[in-house]
């Protein structure tokens, strides 16, 4: 199993570009989350689905969308960049009472 | 007031202490993680915890429903145990996840 694949590591964008990160997990989990976190801060949550087809706002929703087609992907959109979403971005995912969360490495983004 | 609070926010630990991180939460939940985030690192889930206590390592979680308190303890520290710990619980009937602040570890060889 390769566990919860999130790309691009890196990206600077201009304000107003858009850009999508990709998240795909292949363990089955219904829970999938997108969370931000700046430097120094803790980590809040964006968006999160708990199964195809479904997806729910988080603590810090505005500025992005989600689509949850799959089981196995969860894309995250940044439609206009702006600086405030400069952060590093993390994608995780979850199943059963008896599983730990398993998180991607990370995505550090730039909005120049 | 946050609905996961975590204490100490920071704690500087001489090796070979040990240590306790506290994790209370205010919501109904089904689950509760404990994970670890090393300087510029991803982070890594340590514990999932619904009921009782889990092991492993020298590292102990345990978890106290009717009081909604957990904690994580460290025996033996060493100093690569420096890191971020944080708790986030899996809200019961929504399954949204909410994180503590974080506490940052810190031992001293």
């Amino acid at each position: 199993n390769a566990g919860v694949t999130q790309t691009p590591k890196f990206r600077i964008l201009k304000i107003g570009q858009s850009m999508t990160l990709q998240c795909t997990q292949d363990m089955n989990h219904n829970y999938m989350y997108w969370y931000r976190q700046d430097p120094g801060m803790g980590l809040k949550l964006i968006y999160y689905s708990v199964g195809a087809g479904i997806t729910d706002k988080g603590e810090v929703p505005n500025g992005y969308n989600v689509s949850r087609s799959t089981t196995e992907d969860f894309p995250l959109r940044l439609e206009l960049a702006a600086p405030s979403q400069t952060s590093v971005y993390f994608c995780a995912s979850w199943n059963a009472l008896n599983e730990k969360l398993f998180f991607g490495s990370g995505t550090q983004l730039s909005v120049l | 007031k946050n609905e996961v609070e975590q204490s100490p926010q920071n704690l500087t630990a001489q090796e070979g202490e040990f240590i306790t991180i506290n994790c209370s939460y205010s919501v109904g939940i089904s689950a509760l993680h404990w994970l670890q985030q090393h300087p510029g690192g991803g982070i890594v889930s340590l514990f999932m915890l619904s009921s009782g206590k889990k092991k492993h390592g020298r590292l102990i979680a345990t978890i106290n429903i009717q009081e909604k308190h957990s904690s994580l303890h460290i025996t033996a520290s060493h100093p690569r145990d420096s890191a971020v710990y944080i708790c986030a619980v899996i809200r019961g009937s929504q399954g949204n996840l909410i994180f503590g602040k974080g506490t940052k570890l810190s031992v001293k060889p």
